[in-house]
């Protein structure tokens, strides 16, 4: 089945870092989606991408939809104490009835 | 406010007794979904529902049961738990033509011993 593998798998970092975090998977993805989950919360979608190659940004946040089709790439520039939590990537099931999730990407920032 | 929400949101319970874990949303969404969450594991789907009496099995279903009565519930039913789902449950909803956006719940940790 379709799944997906995220590295690394946390990341301890200073304030002011730029950080860079990627997913990728054995089969190909029409959409790109991630999530970001804070501390006690439930996830909330960041960032989505639809087209092979396709840059996004969303503030401080950046993702990429490689043009394989089997990668994403996230980048957060300037780490602040806010961005701590769990980043996951995902993508929509075949036959677009669900959404897969990665593993996720643990995210400390040390002020 | 457009929310999901979900009780109880902390419950500890002993093998075997039943229990129910109850989520509702307010954005008139056709698509839930219950998720649970295991460290190394990420989130993986236990079942989803794309309308009222639709329901569906995800990657995780043994041991668990769904019901979707109404649109804006979608309980989530352990009729005999076992420590293996001692967990985090997260509850979603999106609209059907848009389950990429999904919506979360708060999340219930739940402990079975």
């Amino acid at each position: 089945g379709q799944q997906l593998n995220q590295s690394p798998q946390s990341m301890f970092i200073q304030e002011g870092e730029d950080v860079s975090m990627n997913c990728t998977s054995s089969s190909i993805f029409n959409t790109w989606l991630w999530y970001k989950q804070d501390p006690g919360e439930g996830p909330v979608l960041l960032i989505a991408l639809y087209k092979a190659g396709e840059l996004t940004s969303n503030g401080r946040l950046t993702a990429q939809f490689g043009i394989t089709r089997k990668d994403s790439f996230l980048n957060i520039s300037a780490s602040i104490p806010s961005d701590v939590g769990i980043y996951f990537c995902a993508g929509p099931s075949q036959l677009y009835d669900k959404v897969i999730f990665g593993p996720g990407t643990s995210l400390s920032v040390i002020p | 406010e457009a929310q999901v929400t979900q009780n109880p949101r902390y419950l500890i319970t002993v093998t075997g007794k039943k229990l129910t874990v109850t989520c509702s949303q307010n954005m008139n969404h056709e698509y839930m979904s219950w998720y649970r969450q295991d460290p190394g594991l990420g989130l993986r789907q236990i079942y989803y529902s794309m309308n009222v009496e639709v329901t569906d099995k995800g990657d995780v279903p043994e041991g668990y049961k769904v019901s979707r009565k109404e649109k804006r519930n979608f309980p989530l039913i352990l009729e005999s738990p076992s420590p293996n789902q001692t967990s985090l449950y997260f509850c979603a909803s999106s609209p059907n033509d848009s389950v990429n956006e999904q919506y979360f719940g708060p999340g219930t940790r739940l402990t079975v011993t």
